[in-house]
């Protein structure tokens, strides 16, 4: 199995700081069709999980510009430019490559 | 707009089984593999099952092998997960979610499992 590994696990940031959270895989998440499926999600207190970033740094739509998604093979990072307060939650990176599919453990991003 | 409604959780004793259901909408549901996602109490989250577009073939974490059962009704845009001989650690609440290559881009609001006696 393609194990993720998140790191910190638990962030505390000040308002209008940056924040950053790296993933990384034990096996390469270059899929066949040559893309590279890692996906980070963000989940609210009390709400279902969120897609913000795929194939690495591919932003959804309607998320803000201060969340960028960088990285290649199996080491990648999710950057929030500056924290605001709903940003408070839960970020998993998620391996889309392998069966079975595998996220992170998640990191809990918090205001100081 | 796509919409996914889960429904069929509740409080079961251990060993007891429960079959969840996911009502799709807003989609061509027939055109896209599916699968659930668990989170339960105080961790984070864990891929269970999913399950490819025509039904064909479908993927099962390590733990869940043998005792869940995805499978989908295209005629009824539903998906189904039935749980078997279930346990304390299944409890969660459980996600359905749309596919796309690679990842999953609309997940439903969640249901509850809770196994207890």
């Amino acid at each position: 199995d393609a194990v993720m590994t998140q790191s910190p696990l638990s962030l505390p940031v000040t308002l209008g700081q940056p924040a950053s959270i790296s993933c990384r895989s034990s096996q390469s998440l270059v899929y066949s069709d040559g893309n590279t499926y890692l996906t980070w999600f963000q989940q609210r207190p009390g709400q279902s999980p969120r897609r913000l970033i795929y194939q690495v740094s591919t932003r959804d739509s309607g998320v803000p510009e201060r969340f960028s998604g960088s990285g290649s093979g199996t080491d990648f990072t999710l950057k929030i430019s500056r924290v605001e307060a709903e940003d408070v939650g839960v970020y998993y990176c998620m391996q889309g490559a392998h069966w079975p599919l595998t996220f992170g453990q998640g990191t809990k991003v918090e205001i100081k | 707009e796509v919409q996914l409604v889960e429904s069929g959780g509740g409080l079961v004793q251990p060993g007891g089984c429960l079959r969840l259901s996911c009502a799709a909408s807003g989609f061509t549901f027939s055109s896209y593999a599916m699968t659930w996602v668990r989170r339960a109490p105080g961790k984070g989250l864990e891929w269970v099952s999913a399950i490819l577009a025509n039904g064909a073939n479908s993927y099962y974490g390590d733990s869940m092998q043998g005792r869940f059962i995805i499978s989908r009704d295209n005629s009824k845009n539903t998906l189904y997960l039935q749980m078997n001989n279930l346990r304390a650690e299944d409890t969660a609440i459980y996600y359905c979610a749309r596919i796309v290559p690679g990842s999953f881009d609309y997940w439903g609001q969640g249901i509850l499992v809770t196994v207890s006696s």
